[in-house]
């Protein structure tokens, strides 16, 4: 129940293209959903975060989208650029929660071709 | 705002060997750290939590004996890997999480550990 599944596990994506990862998750409690961008050799990046009160948060170029009633989310990058080309990781947490713990999707390497 | 440093970024040592890694965040008061271990192509797998001034609270499978954690100031969290084995060689990463901002972790550039 503590499951983030995350997919595709890779993602191959034209500049300018729309890039596409998405992720569910099985624990009802979760309450706090962020995007994490990891390039190599770097620790990961917070990109973009939402709460279940919206179904969609946008930041620049990049959208969560998410379906409380579904148990997924989904991160969509708009204009994809070859310097978004990293590995993309969603997680789960509660908001508030006692231990503050994340539980990570498996990740999604996107590769963004000029 | 809220940086976390991590110190060394790499290190390679021999087996049998300890080795300790820091964490330090560099402008806020970090109430709650988190130790991560992530092998090539993979998930970061969290390995322990720990808060300023009490011991930490490790996952299940993970050795406490052979992973030491001290948490002893609300700016520095260390990772000592006891008796390393080159099976402990990876990429290990810490966040810290501020006062007030829960779940807002914010991750360490990561630390490269390669056990001969």
């Amino acid at each position: 129940q503590q499951q983030v599944k995350q997919s595709p596990q890779s993602l191959i994506v034209q500049k300018g293209g729309i890039s596409i990862i998405n992720c569910a998750y099985e624990n009802t409690a979760f309450d706090y959903f962020p995007w994490y961008q990891q390039f190599p050799g770097k620790g990961p990046a917070l990109l973009i975060a939402i709460r279940p009160d919206v179904s969609e948060k946008k930041e620049g170029r990049f959208t969560i989208s998410f379906n409380k009633s579904a148990k997924q989310f989904s991160l969509h990058i708009m204009d994809s650029q070859p310097g978004d080309s990293a590995t993309y990781f969603c997680a789960a947490g509660l908001f508030g929660g006692a231990t503050n713990k994340l539980i990570f999707g498996t990740g999604t390497l996107l590769a963004v071709q000029p | 705002g809220a940086v976390v440093s991590q110190h060394p970024s790499w290190v390679i040592c021999k087996s049998g060997t300890s080795v300790k890694i820091e964490c330090r965040s560099l402008d806020f008061q970090a109430t709650t750290m988190f130790w991560y271990r992530q092998f090539p192509k993979q998930s970061l797998m969290l390995m322990a939590t720990s808060n300023e001034g009490s011991k930490a609270t490790y996952e299940q499978g993970v050795e406490k004996d052979k992973f030491l954690i001290n948490h002893a100031s609300l700016t520095l969290s260390t990772l000592t890997v006891t008796s390393a084995h080159p099976e402990d060689s990876s990429f290990y990463i810490c966040s810290a999480t501020a006062s007030g901002k829960y779940n807002e972790q914010f991750f360490g550039p990561g630390t490269r550990l390669t056990v001969l």
